[in-house]
């Protein structure tokens, strides 16, 4: 099971935001500016989105952006499109371990 | 651009040991860590451990008794053996590189993964 929660789904519009939140503990999330954010279409492999808590990759959309506060991190995207339709995993370095994972967030373009 | 592929038997019986292998294309594997991470079918994302050309490794502790990772920088491969495998080990298994950023002459790990293989389909069954 995960060490961090995250919401199990969300929702939006094309053109809208919607904001996925990653909680973990001050062992990870809230200890560490080590939070990513990966994107998966189904039967893909992971996509990094976002590293170092804010920082994008070289070829990421601008319309990523990540935030953390205390032990809660999030991931925005803005100006929703349909190819944003995946699901997103939050990950921190933790105390003990590398990585760990979020279970999570299936985001779905209505 | 790198690319990494991942092979090895698709399918392990219980109590065997599972053996992957991650061939890097494009870069040299000289120049990073590099990661296994496993996913069930429908489910979340699991770290299995890490590699460094140097031969350190760290391993996700739930997993550690079971798990060596080694690298041959001569072939740019490394590779994944999970001893005494079970059905909870069936999962999708990709390999990653660690992200690292190159400023003048220092070179600087972050604790994300940048590039991914495409996964290959272990099954654990008798």
């Amino acid at each position: 099971q995960s060490a961090l929660t995250q919401s199990r789904s969300v929702s939006g519009s094309p053109g809208q935001s919607v904001t996925i939140s990653c909680t973990g503990t001050s062992s990870d999330v809230g200890g560490y500016n080590s939070v990513s954010w990966y994107q998966q279409h189904p039967g893909k492999a992971p996509k990094l989105m976002i590293y170092d808590v804010s920082k994008r990759p070289s070829g990421v959309p601008d319309r990523f952006s990540g935030s953390k506060s205390d032990n809660t991190a999030s991931l925005t995207i803005s100006g929703l499109q349909a190819e944003d339709e995946a699901d997103y995993f939050c990950c921190s370095y933790a105390d003990y371990y590398f990585f760990v994972f979020g279970p999570g967030t299936k985001v779905t373009v209505l | 651009q790198v690319q990494l592929q991942e092979s090895g038997p698709g399918l392990v019986k219980p109590s065997e040991t599972l053996s992957l292998t991650c061939t890097v294309s494009g870069d040299s594997i000289s120049t990073s860590n590099w990661n296994w991470i496993r996913q069930p079918a429908g489910k979340g994302l699991e770290w299995i451990g890490l590699i460094s050309t140097s031969g350190s490794s760290d391993y996700n502790p739930s997993l550690k008794s079971r798990v060596t990772m080694s690298v041959d920088t001569s072939k740019n491969q490394f590779s994944l053996r999970l001893s005494s495998v079970t059905a909870a080990d069936t999962a999708v298994y990709y390999c990653a590189r660690r992200v690292v950023v190159v400023v003048g002459a220092t070179r600087y790990y972050h604790y994300a993964m940048d590039a991914w293989g495409q996964g290959t389909t272990v099954t654990v069954s008798s």
